[in-house]
C-alpha cells in the first residue's frame, strides 16, 4: 500500500534554532516528492519538489534532501523564525504524469520567541 | 495575481442539510482538484477535473457527494444530507496542466452539528 509517514507529529523549537523533519514513503513507482508549508487556516504552499535523480534542493532557509534508495526525505529549516510556525506536509507522486498524490499527515512546527 | 479562492471560508450547518462549496481556480489552469482534510489526517483526494475530460470521481466517499466544473473554470462541491463525519476542511487546488504543481485555495471549514 502506498503510504507517506512523517515524523515527528509535532515539534516545538526556539527562534533561531535549526530543525529537521522526516518523511518516509513506500510509494512505488516513485515520480517526485514535494514539501508543502501550510499555515493555520490557509492552503498548503509548495516549498520544494524533487525527482528521483535529485538529492537535495534548497529554497531560502529550507533545504530538502531525498534518498530514493531508502525512500526517505528530510526538510531542514535553518535559523528558524516565528513565521515558520506551520504544518509541513510531505507529498509523493506515484508515477510520472499521475494526478494522484499521496499526502503525509504533516509535522506541526511551533517556533517560540 | 489572484490565487485560488474558495467560498465560504466557514460553513456551519445542521445534520441533514445540503451544502455547496465553491472554488475559483487560477485563470487558465486546466486541472482542478478537491481534497478533504480532517483533523490529524492527510489530505484525502475527492475528485479531479482536467479540461474537457470526464472527471475522476473515484475519491468521493459516498453518493451524497458530487462536484461539477462549469465552463472549465469555477467548480462547486455539493454535499447532500450532511452528516457529522463530513465535518472537515475542504481544499481546492488548481494546476496549469494535469499532474503539474498544485496551487491551493484557503479551504472551506465545514462544521456539521
Amino acid at each position: 500500500k502506498n503510504q507517506v509517514e512523517q515524523s515527528p507529529q509535532s515539534l516545538i523549537i526556539l527562534e533561531g534554532k535549526n530543525c529537521t523533519l522526516q518523511c518516509n514513503y513506500t510509494v512505488s513507482p516513485f515520480s517526485n516528492l514535494r514539501w508543502y508549508k501550510q499555515d493555520t487556516g490557509r492552503g498548503p504552499v509548495s516549498l520544494t519538489i524533487m525527482t528521483f535523480s535529485e538529492n537535495t534542493k534548497s529554497n531560502g532557509r529550507y533545504t530538502a534532501t531525498l534518498d530514493a534508495d531508502t525512500k526517505q526525505s528530510s526538510l531542514h529549516i535553518t535559523a528558524s523564525q516565528l513565521s515558520d510556525s506551520a504544518s509541513y506536509i510531505c507529498v509523493v507522486s506515484a508515477a510520472s504524469g499521475t494526478y494522484k498524490y499521496i499526502f503525509g499527515t504533516g509535522t506541526r512546527l511551533k517556533v517560540l520567541a | 495575481g489572484a490565487g485560488v479562492s474558495q467560498s465560504p471560508s466557514n460553513k456551519v450547518t445542521e445534520k441533514g442539510k445540503d451544502v455547496e462549496l465553491r472554488c475559483d481556480p487560477i485563470s487558465g489552469h486546466t486541472a482542478l482538484y478537491w481534497y478533504r482534510q480532517s483533523l490529524g489526517q492527510g489530505l484525502e483526494f475527492l475528485i479531479y477535473f482536467q479540461g474537457n475530460s470526464a472527471p475522476d470521481k473515484s475519491g468521493l466517499p459516498s453518493d451524497r457527494f458530487s462536484a461539477e466544473r462549469t465552463g472549465g473554470s469555477v467548480s462547486t462541491l455539493t454535499i447532500q444530507r450532511t452528516q457529522q463525519e463530513d465535518s472537515a476542511v475542504y481544499l481546492c487546488a488548481s494546476s496549469p496542466v494535469g499532474a503539474g504543481e498544485q496551487f491551493f485555495g484557503p479551504g472551506t471549514r465545514l462544521t456539521v452539528l
